[in-house]
């Protein structure tokens, strides 16, 4: 069973185009984040939803939309693309919001940005 | 600021032997978590231990164990009797409690390589 999955997991597309990326959990966890992987390998969190409440939203420009319709899952979709967007994007889910026992992370999303 | 330096961009070890990965971070936060990840070339994030600013005892799990010196706030990961598939990417991270929320902070990763 995948505890948090990912689609795409590969991801091409042209620049100012606009894309989804899906993130679904089935650890029964109450809150889900999103995070940028770039080329040399820095993690950043992007935003973090608790219980469909978004809770941490960091400096993300607004092309990045984050939506969850319930606690379970977790979308980003991104307007207007550019070729910096061009990173892994990682889905992940904790227990609590204070991610004491750990995040778990979905396989993560490889968007190019041509 | 909250930060996390790991300063060992990549480390060769020999099959069998221990090797220690290290951590510091920064934070006047009396609260905090601290976390070691790894991420195998196939890309997965896989959680390994967890750390809490006020646990007494060094956490372990199996083979790994978290040095945690928080005088000197450092929190070392130890792998014991390293294998093959040890070889990946391990990132250290911090929990930063923000209110109700937290977020986690992730230093620059080190590239361990296990030499058979």
């Amino acid at each position: 069973d995948t505890a948090v999955s990912q689609t795409p997991k590969y991801l091409v597309t042209q620049m100012g185009n606009d894309k989804s990326i899906k993130c679904e959990q089935n650890l029964g966890h109450d809150t889900m984040y999103w995070y940028k992987q770039d080329s040399k390998k820095f993690l950043k969190i992007m935003f973090s939803y608790n219980n469909k409440e978004l809770i941490i939203n960091e400096t993300v420009p607004n092309r990045f939309s984050p939506k969850s319709p319930d606690k379970a899952h977790l979308n980003l979709h991104i307007n207007s693309l550019e070729l910096g967007d061009s990173a892994v994007y990682f889905c992940a889910s904790s227990q609590d919001g204070a991610g004491v026992m750990g995040q778990f992370f979905g396989p993560g999303t490889r968007l190019t940005v041509l | 600021a909250q930060k996390i330096t790991q300063t060992q961009p990549g480390m060769f070890v020999q099959e069998k032997e221990a090797v220690t990965l290290d951590c510091t971070y920064d934070t006047s936060d009396p609260s905090y978590g601290l976390f070691w990840y790894k991420q195998p070339s196939s890309g997965e994030m896989i959680f390994l231990i967890y750390q809490g600013s006020y646990d007494q005892q060094n956490a372990t799990e199996g083979r790994y164990s978290l040095n945690f010196q928080k005088a000197r706030k450092s929190a070392n990961l130890v792998i014991s009797a390293s294998q093959l598939g040890d070889s990946a990417m391990y990132f250290c991270a911090m929990r930063e409690p923000r209110g109700s929320a937290s977020k986690i902070i992730f230093g620059s990763g080190t590239r361990l390589s296990i030499r058979p």
